[in-house]
């Protein structure tokens, strides 16, 4: 069955730090999408990023980059330079193609606490 | 802004009542999805609807029912409310029906039953 493990429940980061938040999935598709949410104090859930199982390239936008590693399950994203406004939830969620499956898997969340 | 509505914001209704959560999707989306977000469950996908048409079903209650309508809006019905049933409700939208479509999600409904 799919699944999306964020193993790290919380992070807390001094401003201007890098930090990377780790995601590893599993399914059985050999098509499927990961994508990347937001979800800031104010509750909303914002899409940051879709990937696909057949495209390992790296992907950068400003200071958000994503490492996607089929070999290691893993989609990883990493903050640059950290500001307050990035504090939030980041959500790590799956979709499959192979399957059918098209609403998203969820990981638990990782809540990223950035100090001033 | 996402381009997705729901309303109301919030939603205080005692046990054992019925309640009607909303959604509008972006201009030109034809499939709707509904998802729970508890701080047990985590963010759980619940239903989805693709132009009218149920199209997949996640861990919804049988107390629990949707429909998409032909204007493309959506509504949750959650009835025979507990205090379990207490959370954010989201709903979410994609442009067509395809795992490879991002979804974009409305700003949520908090239900509280007391």
């Amino acid at each position: 069955a799919q699944k999306v493990t964020q193993a790290q429940t919380e992070i807390s980061v001094v401003e201007k730090e890098d930090v990377t938040l780790d995601c590893v999935y599993e399914t059985r598709d050999t098509t499927y999408y990961l994508f990347w949410y937001k979800q800031p104090p104010s509750g909303e859930l914002v899409f940051l990023i879709r990937r696909n199982s057949f495209d390992e390239q790296n992907e950068i936008s400003g200071r958000y980059s994503w490492n996607f590693q089929k070999s290691t399950s893993s989609f990883n994203f990493t903050i640059t330079a950290s500001q307050v406004v990035d504090s939030a939830v980041y959500f790590c969620a799956l979709s499959e193609l192979d399957t059918g499956r098209r609403a998203l898997t969820f990981g638990s969340g990782t809540r990223l606490q950035v100090q001033p | 802004d996402s381009g997705v509505t729901q309303t109301p914001k919030h939603l205080i209704t005692a046990t054992g009542q019925r309640v009607t959560l909303r959604c509008s999707p972006r201009s030109g989306d034809l499939s709707v999805y509904w998802y729970q977000q508890s701080l047990d469950q985590g963010l759980q996908f619940l239903i989805q609807y693709y132009n009218g048409e149920e199209r997949a079903k996640g861990n919804i209650l049988e107390r629990f029912s949707a429909q998409q309508f032909p204007d493309l809006h959506s509504e949750l019905n959650l009835s025979s409310l507990e205090l379990g049933d207490s959370a954010l409700y989201f709903c979410a939208s994609s442009v067509a029906d395809g795992s490879s479509y991002e979804q974009y999600f409305g700003p949520g409904t908090r239900l509280t039953v007391t």
